[in-house]
């Protein structure tokens, strides 16, 4: 198992770019989760996905959007890119909403110039 | 709105050493998380209390859980360079809406 998967690993974007963060999860959870990661500011909530077919905001959902694809794969969608959205982007799953054990992929590094 | 509050927010020390993370809220928290996040990589569940006055022991990292279930804490002994990273308290929300309340974290820095 392979877990969470996310791709790219890495991306450099100029201001009102626009692109797409995927993520995949092949341990059959139900729920998952786009996150960001900035210094001194822990984890932040972008949107959720509490089962197929599902999405809401979290936190910080201002300037994204996503897509629950399938029960595998939640991607997120940045329109047009802003230097505020340069950041480390984690997607994370758990079995179930309400079971908090979550489990994060190894992260998307972003830059926006 | 429920927070959770780490300290210290950064802590550097020399391999040997002991020390503690605390995580605190003026909120009860029906369980609490700990991850670390080497890096480079995602976070790592450690481990998750749920018993007022609970402790667990995880080798040389010993973590605890608040009797009124508002605070934690972490606890390590002899602190080695592998144990570098941010450590971050995590706990579920009380209206149970599945958005995982996280704490800002506590970056470590084991010298050798």
């Amino acid at each position: 198992n392979a877990g969470v998967t996310q791709t790219p690993k890495f991306q450099v974007l100029k201001t009102g770019q626009s692109m797409t963060l995927q993520c995949a999860q092949d341990m059959n959870h139900n729920s998952m989760y786009w996150y960001r990661q900035d210094p001194g500011m822990g984890l932040r909530l972008i949107y959720y996905s509490a089962s197929e077919g599902t999405t809401d905001k979290g936190e910080v959902p201002n300037g994204y959007n996503v897509s629950r694809l399938n029960k595998r794969e939640f991607s997120l969608r940045l329109e047009s890119a802003a230097p505020s959205q340069t950041s480390v982007y984690f997607c994370a799953s758990t079995p179930l909403a309400g079971v908090w054990e979550q489990f994060f992929g190894p992260g998307t590094r972003l830059t926006v110039l | 709105t429920q927070l959770l509050e780490q300290s210290p927010q950064f802590l550097s020390i020399q391999e040997g050493e002991n020390l503690t993370v605390y995580c605190n809220s003026s909120s009860v928290f029906s369980s609490l998380q700990w991850y670390r996040q080497e890096p480079g990589e995602g976070p790592v569940l450690l481990v998750t209390v749920v018993t007022g006055g609970e402790v667990k022991k995880l080798k040389r990292l010993t973590f605890q859980f608040g009797d009124a279930r508002k605070d934690s804490s972490l606890h390590i002994t002899a602190a080695q360079p592998g144990d570098t990273g941010l450590y971050l308290c995590a706990g579920p929300p009380s209206s149970n809406t599945g958005k995982l309340i996280f704490g800002q974290g506590t970056t470590l820095q084991v010298k050798p």
